[in-house]
């Protein structure tokens, strides 16, 4: 149980456009999903908090604007960069919090890596 | 602020032998601790818990060892094997379920 999965994988873009990355668990609900960015050789660096019916909330420095969150069901949270410019390439990672499996463990996406040209 | 921190970032060790990582952490409130295991271009994988109330769980080859006197946590490996070459993270569960993750151990297995 607790799987969660990530869409696409792997996205190649040019400066300018917008970029949706899904997440979704498969075999839970989540009405909380994080958003994590990490780029080489780093840690992971929360981005925001998705909650389902709710707005987003940002961490401090995050922009809202350029990194929308939409958390339209108790299974999936969508996150896009708008207009992505290089330094937005990086691995974006989802989590979701099972609170049904009687856990506060966070399970996490297998990423997406975004490069942008 | 405060942050789990991570004592050394890379750790060679032979296969067979046991492996320990180490983690620190900074806010004593943390009652909430997890480790990670990240291989190369994939999502965190979860390892092993442990509630402030316990200072050991065991796993299936995996030992979780926290000393909440010193803020210290530790994940011990037994019989490293080639597969559990990767990068390991200590995360703290922060307020509104947040976690705070440390800098990563980046274990390497020496056939």
């Amino acid at each position: 149980g607790a799987v969660v999965s990530q869409h696409p994988s792997r996205v190649i873009c040019k400066s300018g456009t917008s970029v949706k990355i899904e997440c979704r668990s498969l075999d839970f609900q989540a009405t909380t999903m994080f958003w994590y960015r990490q780029f080489p050789k780093q840690s992971l660096m929360l981005m925001a908090t998705s909650n389902e019916g709710s707005k987003a909330t940002y961490e401090q420095g995050v922009e809202k604007d350029k990194f929308l969150i939409n958390h339209a069901s108790l299974t999936l949270s969508t996150l896009t960069v708008t207009s992505a410019h290089p330094e937005d390439s990086s691995f974006y990672i989802c989590s979701a919090r099972a609170p049904s499996l009687s856990t506060d463990t966070q399970y996490f996406g297998p990423g997406t890596r975004l490069t942008v040209l | 602020g405060e942050n789990v921190g991570l004592h050394l970032p890379t750790l060679s060790v032979q296969e067979g032998d046991n492996s320990i990582i180490n983690c620190a952490y900074s806010n004593s409130a943390s009652d909430y601790f997890i480790w990670y295991k990240q291989e190369s271009g994939k999502g965190p994988q979860f390892i092993i818990d442990i509630r402030s109330n316990m200072d050991k769980r065991q796993g299936q080859r995996v030992t979780v060892l926290l000393n909440k006197t010193v803020k210290h946590l530790s994940l011990q490996i037994a019989a490293t094997q080639p597969g559990d070459s990767a990068v390991y993270f200590c995360a703290e569960n922060m307020a509104d379920y947040k976690l705070s993750f440390g800098a990563g151990t980046t274990v390497t297995v020496r056939a």
